[in-house]
């Protein structure tokens, strides 16, 4: 079973509002990622890490930021939240190797009224 | 930039069956093909890792093959239970970036009913 965890699950937050989501591994792995998931539709990379101090942006524009402060530690603040905004956030983690395997949190589910 | 598509979007067999998700993707230079499984309002797990070298991966019910210069991906799943209800999900590591990233396809949803 996956190391990887993510808070907090479920997240109602007006508009306007600041948040962060957290996201934490015990694996040790360099490379970590969210991804952001409407319902019935695909995964869309908005940012990853290769490491301490390392962030990208993804494939899908995401006025989410993000920081790498630690290995283990991988949080998405959003600014100033809203309605389409609401959204799942999904946090995973692998291993820097070409041949990883990619785990998964179990998620955040934002709504953002 | 790497597309996956999956089909059928939506499968409900009864219990006992043998099927089969079907998995295409458009760039064949990819690490490696991923299954997921994802139940209802949670996260993703794993299911097999098939490398690029590889032409199948099999554990327990599940028996996933890998044909990279076709761009294709079968899960075979025998036997199917209600407990096999969820939604699958293809993804190919791809080559774009130096280290690869995860692309997805929209799912296979399965209710295996009684």
């Amino acid at each position: 079973e996956a190391d990887i965890y993510q808070t907090p699950r479920y997240l109602v937050i007006g508009t306007g509002k600041k948040i962060t989501l957290e996201c934490s591994q015990t694996m040790g792995h360099d490379k970590m990622y969210w991804y952001q998931q409407d319902p019935g539709m695909e995964l869309h990379l908005i940012h990853y890490s290769y490491g301490v101090n390392s962030t990208e942006k993804g494939d899908l524009s995401s006025e989410s930021t993000v920081s790498r402060i630690r290995t283990e530690h991988f949080p998405l603040t959003l600014e100033s939240a809203r309605p389409s905004h609401t959204s799942q956030y999904l946090c995973a983690s692998s291993v820097r190797d070409r041949n990883t395997e990619a785990f998964f949190g179990q998620g955040t589910r934002l709504t953002v009224v | 930039k790497q597309e996956v598509t999956q089909i059928p979007a939506a499968l409900s067999v009864p219990e006992g069956e043998n099927l089969v998700l079907n998995c295409s993707f458009t760039d064949s230079a990819i690490y490696n093909l991923q299954w997921f499984r994802q139940d209802p309002g949670k996260g993703l797990t794993s299911l097999l890792l098939i490398q690029s070298s590889q032409r199948e991966q099999t554990s327990g019910r599940l028996n996933a093959s890998l044909d990279k210069s076709s761009g294709r991906s079968t899960l075979y799943i025998a036997a199917s239970q209600p407990g096999d209800s969820a939604t699958y999900l293809c993804a190919v590591w791809n080559r774009g970036s130096t280290l690869g990233r995860l692309y997805f396809g929209r799912g296979t949803q399965l209710t295996v009913w009684p």
